[in-house]
């Protein structure tokens, strides 16, 4: 099974500012999918970015935008201008073309936003 | 929007009951997942279903099975519970494929926390 490490168990931002978010995966496969998702305090996880491993050109929604390494094995979710409302737990994802339509989860990166 | 229910949000049960997680969702998706979250452990995949009547062991399908009877219903069911059970349980749905708008995208139900005393 593949393997998605997420380094960083906490982080914090002061508001306004850049933060930069971890992950690396290991995997043998040329195609696959890279997400990442929020899961805000006690409310429902939800997708915030996504890559497919073909492009080469890095994904970007709004203040979002990831840095995408493939020969690395490297994801790094890059939030802009943080706000108050992006304090969440943060989970990086793969996903396979080819065992079946599973996603590998790391383990999660808390982000306190400071204000 | 996909909208994914779950239908119990908190619940509580005793050492040995059973339990049914029930999870519904609204878009035809063929595709559902059960996943177990822990604090440090992140999601870990319990079982999915990729048909009706199909169904896929994930990571840690021990101790719990699933039943997926009509498309939009994915039920988690721990036939005898026990305090390592205690824990956070996600349903998600996605579909497959290529092109298709929002293909290969997992959306989440809101959770079950299920506290097993």
């Amino acid at each position: 099974a593949q393997t998605v490490t997420q380094s960083q168990p906490e982080m914090s931002v002061q508001e306004a500012e850049t933060v930069t978010l971890s992950c690396t995966y290991d995997t043998s496969e040329s195609d696959y999918y890279l997400f990442w998702y929020k899961q805000p305090p006690s409310r429902q996880m939800i997708l915030v970015i996504r890559q497919e491993a073909y492009k080469q050109q890095n994904a970007t929604e709004n203040r979002f935008s990831v840095n995408f390494q493939k020969a690395a094995k490297s994801f790094s979710l890059k939030i802009s201008d943080s706000q108050l409302g992006d304090a969440a737990m943060y989970f990086c994802a793969y996903r396979s073309p080819n065992t079946g339509n599973q996603f590998y989860f790391g383990t999660g990166t808390s982000l306190t936003v400071i204000p | 929007d996909v909208k994914v229910t779950q239908s119990s949000r908190y619940l509580v049960k005793r050492t040995g009951e059973k339990v049914f997680l029930e999870c519904v969702q609204d878009m035809d998706h063929e595709n559902m997942f059960w996943y177990r979250q822990d604090p440090g452990l992140g999601l870990r995949l319990i079982y999915f279903s990729y048909d009706v009547k199909m169904k896929e062991k994930g990571d840690i399908p021990e101790g719990y099975s699933v039943s997926r009877e009509k498309k939009e219903r994915f039920s988690l069911i721990l036939e005898s519970a026990s305090t390592n059970q205690t824990s956070m349980y996600l349903c998600a749905s996605g579909t497959p494929g290529q092109g298709v708008p929002g293909a290969n995208v997992l959306t989440f139900g809101a959770g079950s926390r299920l506290t097993v005393l």
